[in-house]
């Protein structure tokens, strides 16, 4: 059975740090990997999807890894903003494109 | 274009009764998928519809959950006899093809609060 661990759980930085987010699974046979975004009392926003036999993802100020064989990806955001203050998820999903959740890490950026 | 749509946004029931959740998912996506995020347990996937396949519903709680996707279009999910542990924002997802990796697309959600 799938288990997906986010470290951290919560992340406090001042405006303009970089940081980085990471997501840990426990079975490397994924088909892809999706991060979320998730705003208070909203749905969720896909920010970026890596297939299994890539190795990293950009868009904009975020960067996103994969290391399938050790079971690893982390989300880079470069340069932090007030307004990327949210909880992210990382999801791996099996080839039917269910998605096993983490729990999430909660970011607020201080202005 | 117009994203993944759910009604209604908020349900209040109380316990024992029935409830009706659906899911418009953007047009032209043959995957519908239905999770549940509650403040215990997360987000977790609840049942799976691709195309005219029989539904994945390994992850439906209890028989008292069941779901159906008409036309290959909009889905239901009910719920039968609810129950306080029932209380949780239902979200729906659909994608165009899961087969190749495409993106799952969510909607806002539906807040059921059983009283």
């Amino acid at each position: 059975k799938q288990e997906v661990t986010q470290i951290p759980a919560a992340l406090s930085v001042p405006e303009g740090e970089n940081l980085v987010l990471n997501c840990s699974f426990t079975d490397s046979a994924i088909y892809n990997l999706q991060w979320f975004r998730q705003d208070p009392g909203k749905g969720l926003t896909s920010l970026l999807l890596i297939q299994s036999s890539q190795r990293e993802q950009t868009s904009g100020r975020l960067n996103a890894s994969l290391d399938k064989s050790s079971g690893r990806s982390t989300l880079y955001i470069a340069a932090s903003q007030p307004g990327d203050s949210a909880t992210y998820l990382c999801a791996p999903s099996s080839n039917t494109g269910k998605l096993i959740f983490g729990q999430g890490t909660t970011l607020q950026v201080k202005p | 274009g117009a994203g993944v749509s759910q009604s209604p946004s908020n349900k209040v029931t109380e316990k024992g009764k029935d409830v009706e959740l659906r899911c418009d998912p953007i047009s032209g996506h043959t995957a519908l998928y239905w999770y549940r995020q509650s403040l215990g347990q997360g987000l977790e996937f609840l049942i799976y519809f691709q195309g005219n396949s029989a539904p994945d519903k390994s992850g439906l709680p209890s028989d008292r959950f069941s779901a159906e996707r008409t036309g290959g279009s909009v889905s239901t999910l009910t719920i039968q006899r609810t129950q306080q542990e029932d209380s949780a924002v239902y979200l729906c997802a659909s994608s165009l093809e899961p087969r190749v990796g495409d993106t799952q697309y969510f909607g806002p959600g539906t807040r059921l609060t059983v009283l």
